[in-house]
């Protein structure tokens, strides 16, 4: 069963027009991540939600934004992509307040950019 | 902040033979460590994970061995099979850092048949 899910798996997006992908959980976790992840690379840690509370990274472009509107669902929109944005997005979840460290990740949306 | 630094990037085996992928780490205040497989087109998948205060940790064919003084981790998988073909990420984090981590930058791991 299905434990991180993201939708969709794959989104095709022209330049500069605005994109919406979705993460959605059944595992009650408090904390949600979202990554980013280039070809042959590490995933790239944009931001994360402690409960309600965002925490972005430093180095995560103002064009990524995301929401939380509920423990089960959180958002990335990227307001004006770029061809540099084309990659796969992972969101993942944890539980450290229970003592789970260990992260589950989704199956990754892979955006293109036209 | 915390580096991962891992070797070796690509790494191909014979199978049935063993494969080590090998870490360090910076921030001695790390104490949590877990490997991730990545198969092609999917999310990172956790396989074993080992907490500083302890030195090794087996699953199956799968171990996981842990140096605190020197700062380095390892992976061993023995007797591989073509299925464990993937990505292998090291990661460190410490549990005072909402379970943020630190990943190294992977292993492509080919078993040959």
């Amino acid at each position: 069963d299905a434990m991180v899910i993201q939708n969709p798996r794959y989104q095709v997006t022209q330049f500069g027009k605005p994109v919406t992908l979705s993460c959605s959980q059944t595992l009650n976790h408090n904390v949600m991540y979202w990554y980013q992840q280039k070809s042959s690379q590490a995933p790239k840690l944009l931001f994360h939600y402690y409960d309600k509370d965002f925490n972005n990274e430093a180095d995560t472009p103002d064009n990524f934004q995301s929401r939380r509107p509920n423990t089960s669902f959180c958002f990335l929109d990227i307001r004006s992509p770029g061809l540099g944005d084309a990659a796969m997005y992972l969101c993942a979840t944890s539980s450290p307040r229970t003592g789970g460290d260990e992260q589950y990740f989704g199956p990754g949306t892979r955006l293109t950019v036209t | 902040g915390e580096n991962v630094e891992q070797h070796p990037s690509t790494l191909s085996v014979q199978e049935g033979d063993s494969a080590v992928i090998k870490c360090t780490y910076s921030d001695s205040a790390s104490n949590y460590f877990p490997w991730y497989k990545q198969e092609l087109g999917k999310g990172p998948q956790l396989i074993i994970d080992i907490r500083s205060n302890v030195g090794e940790k087996k699953d199956q064919r799968i171990a996981v061995t842990l140096n605190k003084t020197a700062k380095h981790f390892s992976l061993h998988i023995t007797e591989t099979q073509p299925e464990d073909s993937a990505v292998y990420f090291c990661a460190a984090s410490k549990n005072t850092n909402a379970g943020k981590s630190t990943f190294g930058d992977g292993t492509t791991l080919t078993v040959k048949p």
